[in-house]
């Protein structure tokens, strides 16, 4: 079993549309989590970060983390067609130095 | 300014010539990453560099080999690399590796193509 399992998708909603992103996880161990966008062909970006449990929101974006459940989510409002890319999550401990990604989902917003 | 700035962008090698990646980075991170990238797959580290120094090698082939001249820039020489090898090669840099949750930061990557 994979230690964070995330569905591939592909993804695809309209225009405006509320995308619904998430990954769960079997690493007690991890305590951060990190939500990456990866346009084609070119390295992923930083979208969000977050520390245990809760929510934390930046514009149309809002990472969330139940630990006790081990899943986090990511919501994209009002979604763009510029928000369509490939969304990576990503999970840390507290030893550092290594990511552990998720396989990435493709989404498509069509206008 | 958080960029990490990979070059060159695209890169084409025949399997018996030597290249270098390079990759440098200004926001003062002591941490820096190489990474492989293959098609629909997520990132798979390669090396870790803190402090200059090498700590961790995921039993990568020599014919890759890192160098950390310093604090700002991370080099990956290629040599006899296999068609297989082809990829994106991405670089990242963070803060720290001492302690958990240093948020990485990606480059741009540099797409190999090994004929």
């Amino acid at each position: 079993q994979k230690e964070v399992e995330q569905d591939p998708g592909p993804l695809s909603v309209p225009e405006g549309a509320i995308v619904s992103l998430n990954c769960t996880y079997s690493n007690s161990a991890f305590q951060y989590f990190m939500w990456y966008r990866q346009y084609s062909r070119k390295g992923p970006e930083l979208l969000m970060y977050t520390y245990s449990s809760g929510n934390k929101e930046d514009g149309r974006f809002t990472a969330q983390v139940d630990k006790s459940s081990k899943y986090i989510s990511l919501f994209i409002r009002d979604s763009q067609p510029s928000d369509s890319a490939t969304y990576l999550c990503a999970m840390e401990g507290t030893s550092g130095s290594r990511l552990t990604f998720g396989e990435g989902t493709q989404l498509t917003v069509n206008p | 300014d958080t960029e990490v700035t990979q070059t060159p962008k695209h890169l084409v090698m025949g399997m018996t010539n030597k290249k270098s990646l390079k990759c440098e980075q200004h926001m003062g991170h002591r941490a820096m990453y190489w990474y492989k990238q293959k098609a629909k797959k997520p990132p798979e580290l390669m090396f870790v560099y803190s402090y200059e120094k090498l700590s961790i090698n995921e039993s990568v082939p020599s014919r890759f080999s890192p160098e950390c001249p310093n604090s700002s820039l991370l080099n990956l020489h290629l040599h006899a690399l296999q068609p297989e090898d082809s990829a994106l090669y991405l670089c990242a840099s963070s803060q720290d590796t001492g302690q958990g949750g240093t948020e990485a930061f990606f480059g741009q990557g540099t797409r190999l193509t090994v004929v």
